[in-house]
């Protein structure tokens, strides 16, 4: 079973809609997650980090963290041709992360 | 904003040849790392490093690599006797004195070609 485990992509979706990107996790000790953008040829960005259960929102992102089910996502809301990267689920324990596969969302105009 | 600094951006080195990549990370972060992505792959982390000592290595991190903070400023990643597999984007990151838990800021990248 992998650690960190993102829904397959490629992921579509229209200018203006929701994308919901979905990660797993397996390591019940982990401490705190992250959602990183990684644009084609350059490196991981952070852009939301959630350390307790429920929902953190920043601007048009939201994430949400259920530790029982091992379940993070993150929301993105109005969704710009910008938005257009893959997002790589991180889980952070033991003072080091470990990152999914990614999932690459394309937002056509 | 504060940035992690690598160098080269680029480095192609002929298989068996030593490889020292460069990093400058952010000057109040303690805590420092390397990862590697391979065309196409996930992010995998290398090792950790805390007080001028290893705190974590992976299963990736054998014999070939070393790491080292030479004057304070500066971190470096070795890899002695470079081999066609370690063909990769080498990130450096680097974070806040709580050891990663509230993430990473990540350098441009070197990217390896072993040929």
């Amino acid at each position: 079973q992998k650690e960190v485990e993102q829904n397959s992509g490629p992921l579509s979706v229209p200018e203006g809609a929701i994308a919901s990107l979905n990660c797993t996790y397996s390591d019940r000790g982990s401490q705190s997650f992250f959602w990183y953008r990684q644009y084609s040829g350059k490196s991981p960005e952070l852009i939301m980090s959630i350390y307790s259960n429920g929902d953190k929102e920043d601007g048009r992102f939201t994430a949400q963290l259920n530790k029982a089910s091992q379940y993070v996502s993150l929301l993105i809301r109005d969704s710009q041709p910008s938005d257009s990267a893959t997002y790589l689920c991180a889980v952070n324990s033991a003072g080091k992360s470990t990152f999914g596969d990614g999932t690459t969302l394309t937002v056509k105009p | 904003e504060p940035e992690v600094t690598q160098t080269p951006s680029h480095q192609v080195t002929q298989m068996g040849q030593e490889v020292i990549l460069r990093c400058v990370p952010i000057s109040n972060h303690l805590y420092f790392y390397w990862y590697r992505q391979i065309l196409g792959q996930k992010v995998e982390f290398l090792v950790s490093f805390y007080n001028n000592e290893i705190s974590e290595k992976s299963e990736i991190f054998d014999d070939q690599f070393s790491v080292e903070r030479p004057d304070g400023s500066n971190f470096t990643l070795k890899i002695r006797s470079t081999k066609l597999e370690d063909s990769a984007m080498y990130f450096c990151a680097s974070s806040d004195k709580t050891g990663g838990n509230y993430g990473y800021t990540f350098g441009s990248g070197t990217r390896l070609t072993v040929v």
